[in-house]
């Protein structure tokens, strides 16, 4: 299966670096989405992961380790509007085109 | 600028009513999806459509039936509305056809509620 675990909540200060955390079952996995969504939105894109290591957006980066089904968000200089939920969701090989979602991470940015 | 519309953003119906809930994007995307959102339980696919008329189940499917007679619409249908069915329904479509996914672009939701 393409069990997702990430914490459930977390906190942190204006200004401030945050990582937020995802691992995943690696049988047949393909690779790793970051998906932000704020409060009663919809959810919006982020980054793709496919090979291992770290690939930056601007003040988001975003990290992969295919060995050890492990990946990260990392948001930079946070800001008051990055208060969302970030979803992370992994695809197979068996069919590239679904992804099972986490149940997201709940970030409070705190002046 | 890619966009993904639902026909209601709220909508409230009876026990035992057969509900519709339609998708439609305008994107050209090959792949349609139907998600159901609750508080803990994170983001779950009920069906997934990659091609017109076709459709899959998804990991909660029970309860609910799709129909993509059209390649930009995709509608979901609960047969006989029930109490655990209320929830946030989100659509979502996406490019298709490579080995390699692509990003899902989703639509505003729609918050159902069955009394």
């Amino acid at each position: 299966g393409q069990n997702i675990d990430q914490p459930t909540e977390m906190t942190a200060t204006e200004g401030a670096i945050v990582q937020i955390n995802c691992t995943y079952q690696t049988s047949g996995f393909n690779g790793l989405f970051w998906y932000q969504q704020h409060a009663g939105e919809a959810p919006t894109f982020l980054s793709y992961n496919v090979l291992d290591g770290l690939e930056e957006k601007g003040r988001f980066s975003s990290f992969l380790s295919r060995s050890k089904g492990y990946s990260y968000l990392l948001l930079k200089e946070l800001q008051m509007k990055d208060s969302a939920s970030y979803l992370c969701a992994s695809t197979t090989n068996t069919n590239a085109g679904k992804s099972t979602f986490g149940d997201g991470t709940t970030l409070t940015v705190k002046p | 600028d890619v966009k993904v519309t639902q026909s209601s953003r709220y909508l409230v119906k009876r026990t035992g009513e057969k509900v519709f809930l339609e998708c439609v994007q305008d994107m050209d995307h090959e792949n349609m999806f139907w998600y159901r959102q609750d508080p803990g339980l994170g983001l779950r696919l009920i069906y997934f459509s990659y091609d017109v008329k076709m459709k899959e189940k998804g990991d909660i499917p029970e309860g609910y039936s799709v129909s993509r007679e059209k390649k930009e619409r995709f509608s979901l249908i609960l047969e006989s509305a029930s109490t655990n069915q209320t929830s946030m329904y989100l659509c979502a479509s996406s490019l298709g056809g490579g080995a390699s996914p692509y990003e899902q672009y989703f639509g505003p939701g729609t918050r159902l509620t069955v009394t």
